[in-house]
């Protein structure tokens, strides 16, 4: 089992429409939790930190359920530019690394559509 | 402006010609790390440096190599590459906050 799932899509979502997807992941002992994203094989960038609270950005909300292990990323009023690929990335914690092994999903794919 | 740069962007190769990656940043960081990237298997860590002179294995560090011999470099060594290592590599490094990783480019390798 990945440590890291996300369900690969493509989500087709017209614009200024709302999307949701949830990324689960295994390790319990998790600490921190992100958002990427990723242009079409270019370098990922970091879309936004997941606070317990739950947090906004702007159109973004990103939501933390500890209990059944998942995050998840909410786009309001999608924009063509929102058109990318999302990663779920989490800070395992407890390993020889001791800055936090981050675990990387595969990603979900939005595509936004005019 | 802060970035982190590699080289070669692309390379296509034949199989057992060594070959090296090179990562640059100049944004002070001591945690840098390689990462190899595959059509739904996300990002793989293949190997990390907390520090110069320290450097660990991440999840897939067979038939690679890495150095750290001063902050700014991390270069990855590909000695005998063999087609299973076509792969996106990305090399990336970690501030302060342990949170934000910031990713070079990409080096696109095909192995023939």
């Amino acid at each position: 089992r990945k440590e890291v799932e996300q369900d690969p899509g493509p989500f087709n979502v017209p614009e200024g429409a709302t999307v949701a997807f949830n990324c689960t992941y295994s390790n319990s002992a998790s600490q921190s939790f992100f958002w990427y994203r990723q242009d079409c094989r270019k370098e990922p960038k970091l879309l936004m930190s997941v606070y317990s609270s739950g947090n906004e950005d702007g159109r973004f909300t990103a939501q933390l359920n500890r209990a059944s292990q998942y995050i998840s990323l909410l786009i309001r009023d999608s924009k063509l530019s929102d058109s990318a690929t999302y990663l779920c990335v989490v800070n395992g914690g407890g390993t020889t690394d001791s800055w936090g092994k981050l675990q990387f999903g595969a990603g979900t794919q939005v595509v936004v559509t005019p | 402006e802060a970035q982190v740069t590699q080289n070669p962007r692309y390379l296509i190769t034949v199989t057992g010609k060594k070959l090296t990656v090179t990562c640059s940043q100049n944004m002070n960081h001591e945690y840098m790390s390689w990462y190899r990237q595959d059509p739904g298997l996300g990002l793989r860590q293949i190997y990390y440096s907390m520090n110069v002179e320290v450097t660990d294995k991440g999840d897939v560090p067979e038939g690679y190599k890495v150095s750290r011999k001063e902050k700014r470099n991390f270069p990855l060594i590909l000695e005998s590459p063999s087609p299973n290592q076509t792969s996106l590599y990305f090399c990336a490094t970690r501030g302060q906050a342990y949170n934000e990783q910031f990713f070079g480019p990409g080096t696109r390798l095909t192995v023939l």
